[in-house]
């Protein structure tokens, strides 16, 4: 079973520009999540899809950043306008309740350098 | 609000040395605990977790024990292997809503020496 998979992993960009992260998760996980990890910083929680709908986005830093999940599949995060201190690693996380337990499985995550 | 409290590191251990990474943790009620592992160029991966109050997670030769009095969940190894040098997240969830949102621990990297 293919895990959760990330792209770009990969990317630098200059101040004022705009990026596109991309999350694709589990196949059948309803649940999609995105984390943030600022260098040197605790890994943080940004905002938590089910299915196609925003549950929480209460991590979300500001109005530049916006996520969807077309089709309660995969999941964009866009920033826009990028600024320096959006630069991090961005994780998408997914999964599935099972018996009453839910284990969140994590992708390798999207480095992101603003300049 | 919920926290997750771990050295930062580095640790440097030299290989077969015993490993303990300490963490603690502040939440309401009874969350569950985790480590996730990063290696070097990859993403997280779950290592081990336990749901509940003297619970033991065990995974390639790691333990924690939740630990509820002391409100902690140390890591600990035995005998580390080079390919053990990874930066290691200490982690909570606690039901919210439904959902469960992950409290991370800053990371401790640890460095095996040959």
């Amino acid at each position: 079973e293919a895990g959760v998979t990330q792209f770009p992993s990969h990317s630098v960009i200059e101040k004022g520009q705009t990026v596109t992260l991309r999350c694709d998760p589990i196949s059948g996980h309803d649940n999609l999540y995105w984390y943030r990890r600022v260098m040197g910083k605790e890994i943080k929680f940004l905002l938590h899809f089910v299915k196609e709908s925003k549950q929480d986005e209460s991590g979300m830093p500001n109005n530049r950043f916006l996520a969807e999940r077309t089709g309660g599949t995969y999941s964009t995060l866009k920033v826009q306008p990028a600024e320096l201190e959006d630069s991090g690693v961005y994780f998408c996380a997914s999964s599935q309740w099972l018996a009453g337990q839910e284990t969140q499985y994590f992708g390798p995550g999207t480095r992101l350098l603003v300049l | 609000g919920n926290s997750v409290t771990q050295m930062e590191g580095p640790v440097t251990l030299s290989e077969e040395a015993f490993l303990t990474i300490n963490c603690t943790y502040t939440a309401t009620g009874y969350p569950s605990l985790f480590w996730y592992v990063q290696y070097p160029g990859e993403g997280l991966q779950l290592l081990l977790k336990a749901t509940k109050a003297d619970d033991k997670g065990s995974n390639k030769g790691f333990e924690a024990t939740y630990r509820k009095e002391t409100t902690s969940f140390h890591l600990e190894k035995g005998s580390v292997q080079v390919s053990d040098s990874a930066v290691y997240f200490c982690a909570l969830t606690r039901k919210s809503g439904g959902y469960q949102k992950v409290t991370f621990g800053i990371g401790t990297k640890l460095q095996v020496i040959p």
